[in-house]
């Protein structure tokens, strides 16, 4: 069973400050991707990355494939209480297009 | 990007009944995913619903508790049977991967209830 471990699993921080959540498995991936979720919704994808070492920005956001293709991390620079939610990574399988998410980490920027 | 409408958006229901849900996707798509989302907790696997055959379940979910029905390429549903109230969740389901430039798109969930 492929299995993705989020850390951390809650963060608590400023506005102001930066993060890094961590997403890590022993398994390979045809793609990673990166969902934000708030309550009552479902989730909405931030990126997709597909190529080993892949870094992507998006505004304060940046995304980086590792070279593997088993791990990524998201870093957030100068947090924003908009950006309070659940963070979720999901790697696709190569074999079954199935997208396996991660335990998730439950981000709160406090202004 | 596929668009999916999903419903009911929310029920409430008795313990030992059943709910169906529908997803409806405005492309033909050849898998759909199911998914379960516990309070607190991030997204689980149910099954994969292929068209012209049986679905595909994950380990710890069965046919009998979530039967799939998908008998087009457009449309699914996923059947939550005799209830109880640890069947209370948000089901999604999911479109997407390879053959769609590795998109995912997601319906809305459905709250279910279970009292």
């Amino acid at each position: 069973t492929q299995l993705l471990e989020q850390s951390p699993q809650f963060l608590s921080i400023q506005e102001g400050e930066n993060l890094t959540v961590y997403c890590n498995s022993s398994s390979v991936f045809s793609s990673l991707q990166w969902y934000r979720q708030e309550p009552g919704e479902g989730p909405v994808l931030l990126v997709t990355v597909v190529t080993g070492g892949e870094v992507k920005k998006l505004k304060r956001l940046t995304f980086q494939f590792g070279d593997a293709r088993k791990d990524s991390s998201l870093h957030i620079t100068a947090a924003q209480p908009g950006d309070t939610g659940l963070y979720l990574c999901a790697g696709a399988s190569y074999n079954t297009d199935k997208l396996i998410f991660g335990t998730g980490t439950r981000l709160q920027v406090f202004p | 990007s596929a668009v999916i409408s999903q419903k009911p958006s929310r029920d409430i229901c008795q313990r030992g009944t059943s709910l169906t849900i529908q997803c409806q996707v405005d492309s033909q798509v050849t898998m759909m995913f199911w998914y379960r989302q516990q309070p607190g907790q991030s997204l689980t696997l149910i099954a994969t619903a292929n068209q012209g055959s049986e679905a595909t379940y994950e380990s710890g979910f069965v046919i009998d508790k979530f039967p799939i029905s998908r008998p087009n390429l457009t449309f699914s549903t996923l059947t939550v049977s005799n209830m109880s109230p640890e069947d209370s969740s948000i089901y999604l389901c999911s479109v997407g991967g390879h053959l769609l430039n590795y998109g995912y798109t997601f319906g809305s969930g459905t709250r279910l209830t279970v009292v």
